[in-house]
């Protein structure tokens, strides 16, 4: 079947600090992938996306690139701010067919 | 333009009552998505509709819970008898096209506690 795998949170980091949250999933066919970001109090938005391998999605200096081989989908931030704090879900969506959602990684950047 | 909206944002029910929670997708849109998202969860897909037709609805729980969406837009998630672990926050999504590459825009959510 289809799911998603992101690695455990909470996240803490400092300011300015570079950030990784690893994403891998399993899927039938060519899936699109997705970052959705959920800032505290919000609903779910689109963060950026990726729909064939080697596509690299870019939004809000974060970026992630869709890696057919390692079947990844890993976010990176040069530098975070405050401002990020929020929970990161990584998802996929094969053809036709809903999508699946990882559990989400809960990031927090102290100043 | 309009976002996805959803009412009510909250709703508290005692177990045993019936429940209707509505979703209104952004116009125009194809695909309606209705997920659960439990507390520090991610989203768990329940049922999506291509304009009226209710296409998969594999992620339903139960037969105590039945959405439908009669003229292809406004959409209702119907929990009959509900019980305390349905409480969890009910996300709609809408998307304009089928087509897997188009992301699917969420509404804020209706957080229902059963007591």
């Amino acid at each position: 079947g289809n799911s998603v795998t992101q690695m455990e949170g909470p996240v803490t980091l400092s300011e300015e600090a570079f950030l990784t949250i690893n994403c891998t999933y399993t899927a039938t066919g060519y899936p699109s992938l997705f970052w959705y970001v959920q800032y505290p109090g919000e609903g779910l938005q689109l963060l950026l996306k990726a729909t064939k391998a080697d596509d690299k999605g870019s939004n809000k200096g974060f970026e992630a690139t869709y890696r057919k081989e390692t079947t990844s989908f890993h976010l990176e931030k040069g530098s975070v701010q405050v401002s990020d704090s929020a929970v990161y879900f990584c998802a996929l969506r094969p053809q036709s067919q809903n999508f699946v959602f990882g559990p989400g990684t809960r990031l927090s950047v102290l100043p | 333009g309009a976002g996805v909206s959803q009412s009510p944002r909250y709703k508290v029910a005692k177990r045993g009552q019936d429940v209707a929670l509505r979703c209104d997708p952004i116009s125009g849109h194809v695909s309606l998505f209705w997920y659960q998202q439990a507390l520090g969860q991610g989203p768990e897909f329940l049922t999506y509709f291509q304009n009226e037709a209710q296409l998969d609805k594999s992620g339903l729980p139960s037969d105590r819970f039945f959405a439908e969406r009669p003229e292809g837009s406004v959409s209702t998630l119907k929990i009959q008898r509900t019980q305390q672990e349905d409480s969890a926050v009910y996300l709609c999504a809408s998307s304009p096209q089928v087509d897997s590459s188009y992301e699917q825009y969420f509404g804020p959510g209706t957080r229902l506690t059963v007591t």
